[in-house]
């Protein structure tokens, strides 16, 4: 079936290090991938998204690229913040899903 | 103005009670879900709604039953509750069955 497996966690970083957060996908078709944000007490976020091979989604510094050949969407960021100590989520959605298909989420901790 | 709002954002009540939680987003989505987050973070979707229509119902006892009395409302009730229904249960929307969705800042349900 369509599943999402990312990283375990939790992820401790010190400030300004590079991040990466790794995923891989498994799906019928050309599903629409997503890394979601969830800071403490609140609800997702979109953080980025991409839509077909090859694009690659980016935002607030965080990037991540659609890659169809090893089905994977890695979020990669060059230099963390406090501030992005969060759980961070990868997820996928297709045509006839009505739904979104969240992986197990990675708990990122970034040391000042 | 909020996106997806939901209320309460706490609710502590006793096994056996029936409680309500209420959605609404402004968006003007034609999807509306409802998912479940456990204690490990994990994310579960239990509904998917497309024009008030139930679209998926995932393996969700029946104690539970939602109602969309528009596209702008998902609302979900639960009867007799359980210790194990506690967890923090959120609503979101999305434009179509597969883009991103918008989610609500979660309530937190805790059964004594």
């Amino acid at each position: 079936g369509n599943s999402v497996t990312q990283m375990e966690g939790p992820v401790t970083l010190s400030e300004e290090a590079f991040l990466t957060i790794n995923c891989t996908y498994t799906a019928t078709g050309y599903p629409s991938l997503f890394w979601y944000v969830q800071y403490p007490g609140e609800g997702l976020q979109l953080l980025l998204k991409a839509t077909k091979a090859d694009d690659k989604g980016s935002n607030k510094g965080f990037e991540a690229t659609y890659r169809k050949e090893t089905t994977s969407f890695h979020l990669e960021k060059g230099s963390v913040q406090v501030s992005d100590s969060a759980v961070y989520f990868c997820a996928l959605s297709y045509s006839s899903a009505s739904k979104i298909i969240f992986g197990s989420g990675t708990r990122l901790s970034i040391r000042p | 103005d909020t996106a997806v709002s939901q209320t309460p954002k706490y609710l502590v009540t006793q096994m056996g009670n029936d409680k309500s939680i209420k959605c609404e987003q402004n968006l003007g989505h034609d999807t509306m879900y409802w998912y479940k987050q456990d204690s490990k973070k994990f994310l579960k979707i239990m509904f998917s709604y497309n024009n008030k229509e139930l679209i998926i119902n995932e393996t969700v006892p029946n104690r539970f039953s939602p109602k969309s009395p528009d596209k702008a409302h998902l609302n979900l009730h639960i009867n007799s509750l359980e210790l194990g229904d506690s967890a923090v249960y959120f609503c979101a929307s999305s434009r179509t069955e597969n883009t991103e969705a918008f989610f609500g800042q979660g309530t937190r349900l805790t059964v004594v």
